[in-house]
């Protein structure tokens, strides 16, 4: 298994313009998230989903779209960028178990996507 | 122990030395915490989790800790190597079923030869 798999590694943008981060899992995880990391801080959720078709925000979704169409890959997309978005953004996934105790794995996180918007 | 603000807490620990790393969380209804590492470069990588009807839980030379009353969790390595160095982030669940975590601004430890 690759695991959590993000792309590209480093992007460079100017003001205005749009992209995609990709990001894809190939362990048949249910649940998948985008956090940025900022400097000297923790990691902040962005959006996430809970399945395929199935998507919601999380504590800083301003200016970021997502969208689930199959449970492998989980795109963040940037409308128009901004210098604010200037960070390192990480996508992770994680399992449920089933059955009356169901509880969520812990997060299995990508290397990270260094992104610059000059 | 993790604050707010810019500059990493750091611990400086002597090779061999037990380290301690400090967490305190905010939300009471918080089910689930997890400690993760994280070298440079990389995203961060599981280390140890908890859920809130436990007070203790062991890995290998790893040791979790976690006081309800004052919400406190913290991270203890045992006979810390050079290999441990890294950022330590602490994270809580406050989503209640969908994983919602909360990170802590982390600590560096630093491994003393």
């Amino acid at each position: 298994n690759a695991g959590v798999t993000q792309t590209p590694k480093f992007q460079v943008l100017k003001t205005g313009q749009s992209m995609t981060l990709q990001c894809a899992q190939d362990m048949n995880h249910e649940y998948m998230s985008w956090y940025r990391q900022d400097p000297g801080m923790g990691l902040r959720l962005i959006h996430y989903s809970v399945g395929a078709g199935i998507t919601d925000q999380g504590e800083v979704p301003n200016g970021y779209n997502v969208s689930r169409s199959t449970t492998e890959d989980f795109p963040l997309r940037l409308l128009s960028a901004a210098p604010s978005q200037t960070s390192v953004y990480f996508c992770a996934s994680s399992y449920r178990t089933g059955g009356k105790s169901s509880y969520n794995s812990p997060l299995h996180f990508g290397n990270g996507t260094r992104l610059t918007v000059t | 122990g993790e604050s707010v603000g810019l500059h990493l807490p750091t611990l400086s620990v002597q090779e061999g030395d037990n380290s301690i790393i400090n967490c305190a969380y905010s939300n009471s209804a918080s089910d689930y915490f997890i400690w993760y590492k994280q070298e440079s470069g990389k995203g961060p990588q599981f280390i140890i989790d908890i859920r809130s009807n436990m007070d203790k839980r062991q890995g290998q030379r790893v040791t979790v800790l976690l006081n309800k009353t004052v919400k406190h969790l913290s991270l203890q390595i045992a006979a810390t190597q050079p290999g441990d160095s890294a950022v330590y982030f602490c994270a809580e669940n406050t989503g209640q079923g969908a994983q919602k975590l909360v990170f802590g601004q982390g600590t560096r430890l630093t491994i003393n030869p």
